[in-house]
């Protein structure tokens, strides 16, 4: 099975800090790729596509280096509302969306 | 519109029991998939349904069997539980199968088998 790698955290951050997580995949020919968003005890939720030229959508932008094979998601200007665990997802043609493990975000006042 | 719902919310087992998992959703989604999330795991895939009437076998199908008993529902089945089954289980649906297209989620089926 391809993995997904992921820096489990936790990150903790103060509001208004700047954070980064890094996501790593193995598989060079996969096409798409995204970040879900699970907050403590629901479900995921998507946060947004990653697409091959970047995709920003308000203080969060998610960017794909294929040459190093990992996707990043940036967070500006953290908010308490954002403390959630973040899910880096792979999807490989004709077979399945592959989780990665999360990334724990944690925002303090 | 509810999205995806799952029943029950909790359940607990105790070895050997059988029971399923009800899942539906009203978004008119033609693909329906089952996953559990374990700690420190990602979530896996069980089986999944890529339209009414068909289903097949996704990552960890061993002690599972599913059900698209029509567009709207898709049931999880444990025939004789173990506790390697204590998990949360997420049924979610999408446009179609397997493509980058979001994947929606139930709020999850907390069982714990003892």
């Amino acid at each position: 099975r391809k993995e997904v790698e992921q820096d489990p955290g936790p990150f903790n951050v103060p509001e208004g800090a700047t954070v980064a997580f890094n996501c790593t995949y193995s598989n060079s020919a996969s096409q798409s790729f995204f970040w879900y968003r699970q907050d403590c005890r629901k479900e995921p939720k998507l946060l947004m596509s990653v697409y091959s030229s970047g995709n920003e959508d308000g203080r969060f932008t998610a960017q794909l280096n294929r040459a190093s094979q990992y996707i990043s998601l940036l967070i500006r200007d953290s908010k308490l509302s954002d403390s959630a665990t973040y899910l880096c997802v792979e999807y490989q043609a004709g077979t399945a969306l592959i989780f990665g493990k999360g990334t724990t975000l944690s925002v303090s006042s | 519109n509810a999205g995806v719902t799952q029943t029950p919310k909790f359940q607990v087992l105790k070895t050997g029991q059988s029971m399923t998992l009800q899942c539906a959703q009203d978004m008119n989604h033609n693909s329906m998939y089952w996953y559990r999330q374990d700690p420190g795991m990602g979530l896996r895939l069980i089986y999944y349904s890529a339209s009414e009437g068909t289903t097949d076998k996704g990552e960890v199908p061993n002690g599972y069997n599913v059900s698209r008993l029509n567009k709207r529902e898709f049931s999880l089945r444990l025939e004789s539980a173990a506790p390697s089954q204590t998990s949360v289980y997420f049924c979610a649906s999408s446009v179609r199968t397997l493509s980058y297209n979001e994947q929606f989620f139930g709020p999850g089926t907390r069982l714990t088998v003892l």
